[in-house]
């Protein structure tokens, strides 16, 4: 089966730094999105990562492990806007073509 | 770049009838669009996918009769909820694959939120 599992909710200060992890068990893998969503509103592309390590963009990072199925979205100087759906999602690459499959999401609330 | 239109962004229908949402990649061909839905406080859940030119691949349990699609062009796909329900109100959102410096990637259209009487 496919299965992503991620935090339901989180609270972090503005300013700080959270970190959201993801978790993964799905038949194939080609790849990991991160998005962000803010309520009412549709998703948007974060970052992207298909091999281990760590990619950087800005305030946003995300880290991919293969071998354990984890990922996580690093978000530096929090800011009040960042409080939004945080949405890992997962290639298939087996079926239709770049197939997501997404996480339930992490609902991050950042307080002042 | 790779922006993605829907219409309407908003549509209350009564029970029974059918509702139409379009959804065009503006700046970019996409070979394959996708039709999510999304119940409050849940996450996306993919219907199908389509290709252009050819006929949707629906995802398990969802009524291809019920939910037509159509790829007419690189640029447009519709969903059309046929014979809408109190319970097919949701929030359907769709996205277009772009293929970009090797990598697919999904863009999102900014939804439209079905509320059926």
């Amino acid at each position: 089966g496919q299965n992503i599992d991620q935090p339901t909710e989180m609270t972090a200060t503005e300013g700080a730094i959270v970190q959201i992890n993801c978790t993964y068990q799905t038949s194939g893998f080609n790849g990991l999105f991160w998005y962000q969503q803010h309520a009412g509103e549709a998703p948007t592309f974060l970052s992207y990562n298909v091999l281990d390590g760590l990619e950087e963009k800005g305030r946003f990072s995300s880290f991919l492990s293969r071998s354990k199925g984890y990922s996580y979205l690093l978000l530096k100087e929090l800011q009040m806007k960042d409080s939004a759906s945080y949405l890992c999602a997962v290639r298939d690459p087996g079926g239709a073509t770049n197939k997501l499959i997404f996480g339930t999401g992490t609902l991050l609330a950042v307080q002042p | 770049g790779a922006v993605v239109s829907q219409h309407p962004s908003r549509v209350i229908c009564k029970s029974g009838t059918s509702v139409k949402i379009e959804c065009r990649s503006l700046d970019f061909q996409a070979t394959t669009m996708f039709w999510y839905r999304q119940f409050p406080k849940q996450s996306l859940m993919l219907m199908a996918t389509s290709n252009e030119g050819s006929k949707a691949t629906y995802e398990q349990g969802v009524e291809k009769d019920k939910f037509l699609i159509n790829h007419a062009s690189l640029t447009l796909s519709t969903l059309t909820v046929t014979s809408a329900h109190p319970e097919d109100s949701s929030f359907y959102i769709c996205s277009a694959s772009l293929l970009a410096g090797g990598t697919d990637t999904q863009y999102f259209g900014p939804g439209t939120r079905l509320t059926v009487l």
